[in-house]
């Protein structure tokens, strides 16, 4: 079981626009601001397409952005493309006494129908 | 242009140790805020973050595999190795290694990946 909770799946057609939901605790994603979204095609690495909660890499697409309110981080994908259908894990930074370690979601596949 | 590569054995034996070695180029792991970690997935599973070793040679673990874990530098040779002590089926993954730059465990550059199996 994930430390972090996302959606199994979630879907959209081109040009929608999807939400994924990511949900800690205090001790992580609202404890800090050192959440960030991958994307993971079939067979290949994970893709840094969010930091830092809201900051993008240099090359991602600005149709990805990214937001927190309390324990649950957002990923919002507009203007959905085929190209987007993938797998979207989120993680965070988390803390405890001098332990630092990052937890991540059970991932969400997205499906452009 | 940052690229990191993993290499190592593709089967492993229980109980054996796995090594794990990471190969990069593109950056320098003795400049300041620069890190190297390794995630791992089981197959049809989500990631899980190993270890983490920065410039200085500050290193932290999972702490739920803390105790099986060792991670080293050799910035000469601008590689990083892992080491997983007592492997089991469960440890079957691909196993990532990703670089981090001022960015708080977060991977900004990943390696393609090394499929490790476990089994007898």
């Amino acid at each position: 079981q994930s430390a972090l909770t996302q959606p199994a799946s979630v879907s959209g057609s081109p040009g929608q626009s999807i939400t994924i939901s990511c949900t800690g605790t205090s001790s992580d994603v609202g404890g800090y601001n050192y959440v960030s979204w991958y994307q993971q095609h079939p067979g290949k690495a994970p893709k840094l397409m969010i930091y830092d909660v809201s900051n993008r890499p240099s090359g991602v697409s600005n149709r990805f952005s990214g937001s927190k309110s309390g324990n649950t981080a957002s990923l919002t994908i507009s203007g959905l493309q085929a190209e987007d259908e993938a797998d979207y894990y989120c993680s965070s930074y988390t803390s405890s006494s001098t332990l630092e370690n990052v937890v991540f979601g059970g991932g969400t596949k997205l499906t452009v129908l | 242009q940052i690229t990191l590569k993993e290499s190592g054995p593709t089967l492993v034996k229980p109980t054996q140790t796995l090594t794990l070695t990471c190969t990069f180029s593109g950056f320098s792991l003795s400049t300041s805020g620069v890190g190297v970690g390794w995630i791992r997935q089981p197959p049809g599973k989500a990631l899980e973050w190993l270890a983490l070793i920065y410039w200085n040679d500050d290193k932290r673990y999972s702490p739920s595999l803390k105790s099986r874990l060792t991670i080293t530098k050799d910035t000469s040779k601008n590689q990083v190795v892992l080491t997983m002590t007592n492997m089991d089926p469960v440890d079957t993954a691909t196993y990532y290694c990703a670089h981090t730059d001022q960015l708080l465990f977060q991977f900004d550059y990943w390696g393609q990946g090394t499929l490790v199996t476990v089994s007898s």
